[in-house]
């Protein structure tokens, strides 16, 4: 157990649908990762939190987008969905910020859009 | 631009035998590299890592190598037992991101 979770674990909708993928880091982590992982693309870097704020932006759709709360949880809204969008959702957290740190990484929110 | 690959999609060893797992890493201003292990249907797991003022780290069972001067890295696990099978990714790190490899599925025959 890496002590980062995410909510749910598994999420059905349609296209067109708008989601909310929840995640919780370690606690004392500051900084919060999210990654898309499908079949074809691997492991893709979304979009990086550190205390509050964006910190760094990677593959991330306009149709997505995310938030980090003063209680340090985070959240990823997927809009307008589409099939393409299914995949793995990873939350991972690290005590701060930098390419240096490891990453803990959470259970995973697998979508299906349908 | 950075890229992380790993040589070998898949890797099939017999149990008790030693897996090497190969990583090419481009990027020369990496600095620090991650393995991470990822069973099925589960989140990564971080196994061992290492920063490149060192060529050689030891964990328990695995041990990770670095040659900066060729761009390269490998986890080698010993007496690979059943519950390694999984995939295996590289990560590079340099300044404010991780980058990954595709990942290797290892296979552990009884």
């Amino acid at each position: 157990d890496s002590g980062v979770t995410q909510t749910p674990k598994h999420l059905i909708t349609a296209t067109g649908q708008r989601v909310t993928l929840r995640c919780s880091p370690r606690s004392g982590d500051l900084s919060v990762y999210w990654y898309q992982q499908s079949l074809d693309q691997g492991l893709q870097f979304l979009i990086q939190y550190y205390n509050g704020e964006e910190r760094a932006k990677g593959n991330i759709l306009e149709r997505f987008s995310a938030q980090q709360f003063p209680d340090l949880h985070s959240e990823l809204n997927l809009s307008s969905l589409e099939l393409g969008d299914s995949a793995l959702y990873f939350c991972a957290s690290s005590e701060n910020t930098g390419g240096r740190e490891t990453q803990y990484f959470g259970p995973g929110t697998r979508l299906l859009v349908l | 631009g950075e890229s992380v690959g790993l040589h070998l999609p898949t890797l099939s060893v017999q149990e008790g035998d030693n897996s090497i797992i190969n990583c090419a890493y481009s990027n020369s201003a990496s600095d620090y590299f991650i393995w991470y292990k990822q069973e099925s249907g589960k989140g990564p797991q971080f196994i061992i890592d290492i920063r490149s003022n060192m060529d050689k780290r030891q964990g328990q069972r695995v041990t990770v190598l670095l040659n900066k001067t060729v761009k390269h890295l490998s986890l080698q696990i010993a007496a690979t037992q059943p519950g390694d099978s999984a995939v295996y990714f590289c990560a590079e790190g340099s300044n404010y991101k991780l980058t990954f490899g595709k990942g290797t599925l290892l296979t552990v025959n009884p």
